[in-house]
């Protein structure tokens, strides 16, 4: 594998599930991100993690919860969401030191019914 | 706050056509610029750059010039092919406390359309 890899790449799930996304990154880089895409909206960054270490939260809802077991995996843990939460959710990573230069994954089309 | 406005799509053109994509942009200070490209299916990649007024940035026959008298940043290409189909978001790059901190901001993106 080579990239930024993300899986599942389409998740259908309840209000009342839990589930969880995945990222991998095979480029070496220190810094990850999650963002969600919504139709006819701009790029929305969610959090920002460098060296494992959260620096960025952009006001998201708890129900959404992050985790960055190492710097090549980045988890992003789903429970009880709402029909709004609906999107794709791209996952991203960079060096730290360059963070313009980031990487995408090609995201996973979350459908809340 | 910071902003990036583009251009509403979708954008129809035939092969070999000339494409603009307007970007104009609001910032606090002394942003970078970018360009990022999402083929079908795929995640955002960076397509070109410039990190300061005059600079144009280039890549796989597209350009564009970073003005900061009208703060625009439009993208543009001579002769698109089939293979250009994809989302185009402009974006800009704040950093912040000596650089420690920074902001990425996207604009909405426009879908181009490359007919044969």
């Amino acid at each position: 594998e080579t990239g930024v890899t993300q899986t599942p790449r389409h998740l259908v799930m309840g209000m009342t599930n839990k589930k969880s996304l995945k990222c991998e990154q095979h480029l070496g880089h220190n810094a990850m991100y999650w963002y969600k895409q919504s139709a006819k909206k701009p790029l929305e960054l969610m959090f920002v993690y460098n060296f494992k270490e959260q620096t960025e939260n952009n006001s998201v809802p708890s129900r959404f919860s992050p985790e960055c077991p190492n710097s090549s995996h980045l988890f992003l843990h789903l429970h009880t969401l709402q029909p709004e939460d609906s999107a794709l959710y791209l996952c991203a990573s960079s060096q730290a030191r360059d963070r313009y230069e980031q990487y995408f994954g090609p995201g996973t089309r979350l459908t809340v019914t | 706050g910071d902003s990036v406005t583009q251009m509403e799509g979708p954008v129809t053109l035939s092969e070999e056509a000339f494409l603009t994509i307007n970007c104009t942009y609001t910032a606090t200070g002394y942003p970078s610029l970018f360009w990022y490209v999402q083929y079908p299916g795929e995640g955002l990649q960076l397509l070109l750059k410039a990190t300061k007024a005059d600079d144009k940035g280039s890549n796989k026959g597209f350009e564009a010039t970073y003005r900061k008298e009208t703060t625009s940043f439009h993208l543009e290409k001579g002769s698109v092919q089939v293979s250009d189909s994809a989302v185009y978001f402009c974006a800009l790059l704040l950093l912040y406390s000596g650089g420690s901190n920074y902001k990425l901001t996207f604009g909405k993106g426009t879908l181009l359309t490359v007919n044969p």
